[in-house]
């Protein structure tokens, strides 16, 4: 059950828009919607940002977007700040297998 | 106030048995599919096994197959994981998870404990 990919780290200046990249295949984010995000600060449990590929759970600021083409996911994080500095991992279902996460990805705030 | 509290983790030889617990409350567990997610020290997480609302679906992570059992009792709002044949690749932070939606299943994780720690030495 191989992890999906991530850039091990994507870096920004306060007020940037990044995007970090999540890639599958089409056996879980091409073949599902059931793509999601989560946010995790040191020590602390993760937290859902984005699920189903593009919606926001209540009270997550509308700086954090989704989308998805093809086998590639992305999480979109607009006018950056210092707390959005966080690992952040997407996790897809994968039908038989049958859920994976990415490897994650370290947000840098310069 | 949503939560789940896990405990029962600790320090434990290999090869040894141990049996994780998570207490839910502030909303309907009986309907809701739950998860056991893991992180190892310094890694990231890794999805172990998940049980639908009614234990009709019932998955594992093929790492854990045949050596861990996922349980829930709805009357006591509780999860379980019997975790036998332990090695030590199996050291980690272990969450319990709710499941987003009432009778879906692997949808999206809303809800995150703090995690126990299971150390196999």
């Amino acid at each position: 059950q191989s992890a999906l990919t991530q850039p091990a780290s994507v870096s920004g200046s306060p007020g940037q828009s990044i995007t970090l990249s999540c890639t599958g295949s089409s056996s879980d984010i091409g073949g599902y919607d059931f793509v999601s995000w989560y946010q995790q600060h040191p020590g602390k449990a993760p937290k859902l940002i984005i699920y189903d590929v593009s919606h926001r759970p209540s009270g997550v600021s509308n700086r954090f977007s989704g989308s998805k083409s093809g086998n590639t996911a992305s999480l979109i994080i607009s006018g950056l700040q210092p707390e959005d500095e966080a690992e952040y991992y997407c996790g897809s279902y994968r039908g038989s297998s049958p859920y994976v996460f990415g490897t994650g990805t370290k947000v840098i705030v310069l | 106030e949503v939560q789940l509290v896990e405990s029962g983790g600790g320090l434990v030889h290999p090869g040894r048995s141990l049996r994780l617990s998570c207490a839910a409350s502030g909303f309907t567990f009986k309907d809701y599919a739950m998860h056991w997610v893991r992180q190892a020290p310094g890694k990231g997480l890794e999805w172990v096994s998940g049980i639908r609302w009614n234990s009709d679906i019932i998955d594992y992570a093929d790492s854990v197959k045949g050596r861990f059992t996922i349980s829930r009792d709805n009357a006591k709002n509780s999860l379980y994981l019997q975790m036998n044949s332990l090695r030590a690749e199996d050291t980690a932070f272990y969450y319990c998870v709710k499941d987003r939606v009432g009778g879906s299943y692997l949808d999206a994780f809303d809800i995150w404990g703090q995690g126990t720690v299971v150390a196999v030495s």
